[in-house]
């Protein structure tokens, strides 16, 4: 059980354009799911916690116009980056879990997203 | 807020060799968790502690947590090539949802 995809796992936009990134449960419902950012060798840094049917809540010094987050359903969050510049390449990575907070979260597979 | 630290950042050791990765919580935990996340890969779930002064073994790995469920420790007996990776750990606090993840240790070996 507890599968989590995400899509694209690589993506090179041009600075400016927007990119969308997807997280999907796959065999369970997940009324909350997690997006992180993470730096070559660094830990996973907490952009925001995605909660279905309702506004995410964003961590602080993280822009919430621009990386956009969006929980429509039980199986699907998406993360827009809007108005990409260079600085925003990183490793985007979603989570989610069966038991929020009781048990281990499944992690997607990550984005690797280059701004050129 | 909560901080999670972890050390060492890196290891090296000889294939066959142990390895022991700590963590120390500034606040109590409800539960800790461990992660592995090998090079160029995502954070795979490795366990779950929840009691204080719990311990559990996978194989070779054994977990533990302390009394006063603040620190944990990730220990490697005889590492493989296999091992190769990151260790985070990630704490949870009472009725929280969100981890907050260590810097992790990085495990490299010499065949």
């Amino acid at each position: 059980g507890a599968v989590v995809s995400q899509h694209p796992s690589r993506v090179i936009c041009k600075s400016g354009t927007s990119v969308k990134i997807e997280c999907r449960s796959l065999d369970f419902q997940a009324t909350t799911m997690f997006w992180y950012r993470q730096f070559p060798k660094k830990s996973l840094m907490l952009m925001a916690t995605s909660n279905e049917g309702s506004k995410a809540t964003y961590e602080q010094g993280v822009e919430k116009d621009k990386f956009l987050i969006n929980h429509a359903s039980l199986t699907l969050s998406t993360l827009t980056v809007t108005s990409a510049h260079p600085e925003d390449s990183s490793f985007y990575i979603c989570s989610a879990g069966i038991r929020t907070g009781l048990s281990g979260y499944t992690f997607g597979s990550g984005t690797r997203l280059t701004v050129v | 807020g909560q901080q999670v630290m972890q050390i060492p950042q890196y290891q090296h050791v000889q294939e066959g060799e142990d390895f022991t990765t700590y963590c120390n919580s500034s606040t109590t935990l409800s539960n800790i968790q461990w992660y592995k996340q090998r090079p160029g890969g995502h954070p795979v779930f490795l366990i779950q502690l929840v009691k204080s002064g719990e311990v559990k073994k996978q194989k070779r790995l054994t977990f533990q947590f302390g009394e006063a469920k603040k620190n944990s420790s990730l220990h490697i007996t005889a590492t493989q090539t296999t091992d190769v990776g990151t260790y985070f750990c990630a704490g949870l606090k009472q009725g929280a949802q969100k981890l907050v993840f260590g810097q992790g240790t990085r495990l490299t070996i010499n065949p």
